[in-house]
């Protein structure tokens, strides 16, 4: 099975900060690889396809780039509702793993 | 309105079993990839299985064998039929939308809960 692993884990941050999460993958998932954001008690909300295709409706603040192994999501100008969990997942092979998740909270 | 509804959670001891459905409006389930994906209580999230719309299914290792994935096109519903239930399938359970040419999940539904516990 592919491992996805996110660092870090969870970090602080204050409104207008940017913020970068890390995604990797234990083997080449090309650009198979989506980001997801979670409020707590909420479903996931897709946020970016294709490792970089941002959803429509998702604010251009969020941004993700990578391919093969190592990817990134950003927030510009962190924003009060972005403050939530962040997880990767690759939909390159069965089973669709996801990362651990990136919990972003207010400083 | 596009919108996925799923029911079915509840309590059910171990080595029981459940079947949770997965209510499509808006489009349909023969056209689409439909995901069930599930979250333990404080935890993350774990892809569990997918029906493709060429039928074709897909598990997880660790409920493969127990659960089985299945859709009714003219209900517009897919079906997640779990067996042999253990205490680590406590979840909240999700089915998702994935129109295809994204490869990622859209629309979600709201969850169901499924405690396994004696």
């Amino acid at each position: 099975d592919i491992q996805m692993t996110q660092s870090p884990s969870s970090l602080s941050a204050s409104v207008g900060d940017r913020v970068t999460i890390s995604c990797r993958a234990s083997q080449n998932v090309g650009s198979y690889l989506t980001w997801y954001q979670q409020q707590p008690g909420k479903a996931p909300r897709l946020l970016i396809s294709a490792a970089s295709n941002l959803q429509s409706g998702v604010p251009s603040r969020f941004s993700g780039s990578g391919s093969g192994t190592d990817f990134t999501l950003t927030i510009t100008s962190l924003q009060p509702e972005d403050f939530a969990t962040y997880y990767c997942q690759q939909s390159f092979r069965n089973p669709f793993t996801f990362g651990p998740g990136t919990k972003v909270d207010i400083k | 309105e596009v919108q996925l509804v799923e029911s079915g959670g509840g309590l059910v001891q171990p080595g029981g079993s459940l079947t949770l459905s997965c209510s499509v409006s808006g489009f349909s389930v023969g056209t689409n990839y439909i995901h069930w994906v599930r979250q333990a209580p404080g935890k993350g999230l774990e892809w569990v299985s997918v029906i493709y719309s060429g039928g074709s299914t897909y598990y997880t290792h660790s409920v493969k064998g127990r659960f089985n994935i299945s859709r009714d096109i003219p209900r517009n519903t897919v079906y997640l039929q779990m067996n042999s239930l253990r205490p680590e399938d406590t979840a909240v359970y999700y089915c998702a939308r994935d129109p295809g040419f994204l490869e990622a999940c859209d629309i979600w539904g709201q969850g169901t809960m499924v405690t396994v516990s004696s």
